[in-house]
C-alpha cells in the first residue's frame, strides 16, 4: 500500500527564517514525489516534483530513499509563501493516481 | 485556457439523494482523475477516466460512479448520499501521452450533506 505522512500539522515561522516541510513514505517499487500547494482562495497546484529536481520559489526536496523521505525546504522563508502544503507520491508513469499526506499550514509571520 | 472547471462551485443535498458534478478539463488534457477532500484531510483518489473508461480506482464504494464524454468531460455521480460525502471534490486533469505525471487541478465542488 502507498501512504504518504506530514508529521505535523502547522509550521509557523518568521520572516527570514528556514523553513523545512517534512514528508515520509512508504511505497513498494520506486515511486514519484510531488509537493503541491494551496495559497488562500486559490486552487491546488504543483510545486514542485523530485524528478524536475528544480527549485521553484526557492524551495527544493531531495528525495532520500534510504529514510523514505521528501522533505521540503527553504533557506528563508516569505510572507508569501503562507499556504497550505500537501505531500504526494504516484507510482512510475502518466496518470498514476495520487497519493496526498493530511498537509501542512505554513505560516510566515512578518 | 481557463485551466480545469468544475459546476456547480457549491451544493447542498440531504442523506438519501443523488448527485452529479461536472469537470471540464484544461485544454489538450484527455485524462481526468477525481478526488475527495475531506475537512483537514488530503485529497482522496476515487477514480481516473482515460478514453471514456474507468483506468483506475480507489477504495470507495459502487454508490461513486463516473463518466467521461468525448470531448473529455467528466461526471461523478454520488447515489444514496451519507452525510459522510460531505467533503470537497476535486477533478485533476493530465495528458497521457506526456509521459510524466502533472495533473492540474480545478477549484472544487464543496458539497454539504444534511
Amino acid at each position: 500500500a502507498q501512504r504518504v505522512t506530514q508529521p505535523e500539522k502547522l509550521l509557523s515561522v518568521f520572516k527570514g527564517a528556514p523553513v523545512e516541510l517534512k514528508c515520509n513514505y512508504s511505497y513498494s517499487g520506486s515511486p514519484e514525489l510531488f509537493w503541491y500547494v494551496q495559497y488562500s482562495r486559490q486552487r491546488l497546484q504543483l510545486l514542485l516534483r523530485h524528478i524536475s529536481r528544480e527549485s521553484i520559489k526557492g524551495f527544493t526536496a531531495d528525495l532520500n530513499k534510504g529514510e523514505t523521505s521528501f522533505h521540503l525546504k527553504k533557506p528563508f522563508a516569505q510572507e508569501e509563501d503562507s499556504a497550505m502544503y500537501y505531500c504526494a507520491l504516484s507510482g512510475i508513469g502518466a496518470n498514476s493516481k495520487l497519493t496526498f499526506g493530511k498537509g501542512i499550514t505554513l505560516s510566515v509571520r512578518p | 485556457d481557463a485551466g480545469v472547471t468544475q459546476s456547480p462551485t457549491h451544493l447542498i443535498k440531504t442523506r438519501g439523494q443523488q448527485v452529479t458534478l461536472r469537470c471540464s478539463p484544461k485544454s489538450g488534457h484527455d485524462t481526468v482523475s477525481w478526488y475527495q477532500q475531506a475537512l483537514g484531510q488530503g485529497p482522496q483518489f476515487i477514480f481516473q477516466y482515460y478514453e471514456e473508461e474507468e483506468r483506475q480506482r480507489g477504495n470507495f464504494p459502487d454508490r461513486f460512479s463516473g463518466h467521461q464524454f468525448p470531448n473529455y468531460s467528466s461526471e461523478l455521480n454520488v447515489n444514496a448520499l451519507l452525510l459522510g460525502d460531505s467533503a470537497l471534490y476535486l477533478c485533476a486533469s493530465s495528458k497521457l501521452a506526456e509521459g510524466y505525471n502533472e495533473q492540474f487541478f480545478g477549484p472544487g465542488t464543496r458539497l454539504t450533506v444534511l
